[in-house]
């Protein structure tokens, strides 16, 4: 089975706190994604990356970077984390660009920023 | 601008009792329409592809449908196990997939 690996399941950090979110999938997929997940707003995307070293902005990436150093890792950085970040994240992989309409999940990471 | 809008919001069933999902969009040039399944505290489950209308696709007591505005999550005698958040989805032409808000869907017993 295809599994995608986030970090931490709950995270609480303080305002201005630079925040690491972690995720590793273990299928070799070329493409990896960031989403954040609010009640009444859904799942919005923040950044992707269809190759290592490689990214693209999603529809909402400000205050928010990722790194993709080694295929098999995708991570979301939160330069300074704000109260207006505080949701459910989640990290998600597929394996080619042409089929990336398949993403395999991770389990999420709530964080809250207090 | 390109959007799917989803149907009800929140839905409950009694086990058993057979209704439909509703997902319709505005998108130019669908290249895909996809259903998710998430369950509490889980990332969402990928169901189920269709790219053109009249295309049907089946799995156990789900059948997903397509025309050219809408797209169908029919459930026939759901069981308690069916309850879960149904998510629809859809390539934009920048090729990200982007999500509707989703349906919570509720058997009950």
């Amino acid at each position: 089975d295809v599994k995608v690996t986030q970090s931490s399941r709950y995270l609480v950090k303080r305002t201005g706190e630079k925040v690491f979110l972690e995720c590793v999938q273990d299928m070799d997929h070329e493409n990896m994604f960031w989403y954040r997940q609010d009640p009444g707003l859904g799942l919005r995307l923040i950044y992707f990356s269809y190759d290592v070293k490689m990214k693209e902005k999603g529809d909402i990436p400000e205050g928010y970077s990722v790194s993709r150093e080694k295929k098999e890792r995708f991570s979301l950085i939160l330069e300074s984390a704000s109260t207006n970040q505080t949701s459910m994240y989640l990290c998600a992989s597929s394996p080619l660009r042409a089929t990336n309409e398949k993403l395999f999940f991770g389990s999420g990471t709530q964080l809250s920023v207090l | 601008e390109d959007q799917v809008t989803q149907s009800p919001e929140a839905l409950r069933l009694q086990e058993g009792e057979s209704s439909s999902l509703n997902c319709s969009y505005t998108v130019s040039g669908l290249r895909g329409l996809f259903w998710y399944r998430q369950d509490p505290g889980k990332g969402p489950e990928f169901l189920f592809t269709l790219y053109s209308a009249g295309e049907e696709k089946e799995k156990e007591r789900l059948k997903a449908t397509l025309t050219k505005k809408e797209s169908f999550l029919h459930i026939t005698a759901p069981k308690p196990e069916d309850s879960a958040t149904y998510l629809c989805a859809f390539r934009r032409r920048d090729d990200k997939i982007i999500f509707g808000k989703g349906t919570r869907l509720h058997i009950l017993p």
